[in-house]
């Protein structure tokens, strides 16, 4: 079975700071992935996604996103954190097969600090 | 364009009682997918559907149940509410049945008391 971990469920930043989420995955065959944005409130707006090709994915707002298949890994990262970056991160595996049935890690709380 | 709309946003039901939430995809997409999110199990996947057919389910009761209309509407049920029940239901569509790229409403937030 599927599963992703995010380590970090909170984490807090200064505002003009670098930032890093990090997304494992465990998944037998080619996973797609996913980053996933949630505002207090709101429903989950997609970031990024990779599905093949370059590792280096970019998304909206800034951020990017590597897939490493050595570490089963998929982190987040964005150069400078604004404070409207503030929000619930989620990473996602989905497949080809799995349709649009896709397993999300429990989520990261970013905090921003002034 | 309009994005995807749930109703209700909000509803608040006893044990026992049944529910009926909503839900209409943006234009043109045919995939509809349903997720429930809880503080203690985060979002999980409920069911999705596809030109009417149910392509995917996850691990949930059968009191859990949708269905999906030929404008690509959907609704999702739950009978026999139990409190375990009370969390945001997320609604999610997308272009195809296999483009993983999905669009969310903002969700019905259920409470069972």
């Amino acid at each position: 079975a599927q599963s992703v971990t995010q380590p970090d469920i909170h984490i807090t930043v200064s505002e003009g700071a670098s930032l890093e989420l990090r997304c494992n995955y465990s998944y037998g065959a080619t996973p797609y992935l996913f980053w996933y944005v949630q505002s207090p409130g709101q429903g989950l707006q997609l970031l990024l996604k990779y599905f093949s090709g370059d590792t280096l994915v970019q998304g909206i707002k800034g951020f990017e996103a590597e897939f490493k298949r050595s570490q089963s890994s998929f982190n987040l990262r964005k150069p400078s954190v604004h404070w409207s970056d503030a929000a619930e991160y989620f990473c996602a595996v989905g497949s080809y097969n799995a349709g649009n049935m896709l397993t999300f890690g429990g989520g990261t709380r970013l905090m921003v600090k002034p | 364009k309009a994005g995807v709309t749930q109703t209700p946003r909000y509803l608040i039901k006893t044990r026992g009682q049944q529910v009926t939430l909503s839900c209409s995809p943006i234009s043109g997409h045919r995939s509809v997918s349903w997720y429930q999110q809880t503080p203690g199990q985060g979002l999980q996947f409920l069911f999705e559907y596809f030109s009417e057919t149910q392509r995917n389910k996850g691990n949930f009761p059968g009191r859990f149940s949708g269905r999906q209309f030929s404008n690509s509407r959907s609704e999702m049920n739950v009978s026999t509410l139990e409190l375990g029940d009370s969390a945001l239901y997320l609604c999610a569509s997308s272009l195809g049945q296999y483009q993983g790229e999905l669009f969310f409403g903002e969700g019905s937030r259920l409470t069972v008391l």
